[in-house]
């Protein structure tokens, strides 16, 4: 399975200020995905990135606040924009692959962003 | 919509206390159920993937189980490096749907 490096790992950040998380895969891949893990919530898809075009935005998420690039097949980036303290979060990357079976689609995941608005 | 409930929150057991987690799902139309396994700051990895009803898949010391309404994954003599936090999630068939994350139940396997 793919390997994903993340960073930075850890930040502490001021409101109203933008940080960019950066996501390196070590293999050429569709399909990237961003996720945020709040304290004691579930997994939540932020977007899907697709290089070439617009990425795809899931209910409750926007350009504005999260917005991403995907220059090539291999990085994407993703940018809290804007921060207050409801943005400190585990942000995550994931690639995904079907598993072989009825096309579902299995996640690896990069080890995360850890940011925390102040 | 999707959702995925997983119990209890948290577990506490003795090295070698055999439990089991539960993931309750309703899903339009399920395409694959997920098990995750995420130690403290690191990302989720995966454990196994469940598509109907009866289908049950092993790793060492874990079973998961599906029905459906639920998978249950099982732990077996359990170890302390068993400790983490397994997550529970579907995917359904329409489309090309993302996957539905549980909250998660947080293992604690005491020596």
């Amino acid at each position: 399975s793919a390997v994903i490096s993340q960073k930075p790992s850890r930040d502490i950040c001021q409101r109203g200020t933008s940080l960019t998380i950066q996501c390196q895969v070590d293999s050429q891949v569709t399909m990237m995905f961003w996720y945020r893990q709040q304290p004691g919530q579930s997994l939540t898809l932020i977007a899907t990135a697709n290089q070439g075009s617009e990425a795809t935005y899931e209910s409750g998420f926007v350009i504005d606040k999260f917005p991403i690039s995907r220059p090539n097949l291999t990085f994407s980036t993703l940018t809290v924009s804007n921060m207050s303290p409801e943005d400190s979060s585990i942000y995550l990357c994931s690639v995904g692959g079907a598993s072989g079976g009825a096309g579902a689609n299995v996640l690896t995941f990069g080890a995360g962003s850890r940011l925390t608005v102040l | 919509e999707d959702q995925v409930t997983q119990s209890p929150e948290a577990l506490r057991l003795q090295e070698g206390e055999s439990s089991s987690l539960n993931c309750s799902y309703t899903v339009s139309g399920l395409r694959g159920l997920f098990w995750y396994r995420q130690d403290p700051g690191k990302g989720p990895e995966f454990l196994f993937t469940l598509y109907s009803a009866g289908e049950e898949k092993e790793k060492e010391r874990l079973k998961a189980t599906l029905t459906k309404k639920e998978s249950f994954l099982h732990i077996t003599a359990p170890k302390p490096e068993d400790s983490a936090t397994y997550l529970c999630a579907v995917q359904a068939k329409s489309g090309n749907t993302p996957l539905v994350f549980g909250k998660g139940t947080r293992l604690s396997v005491i020596a």
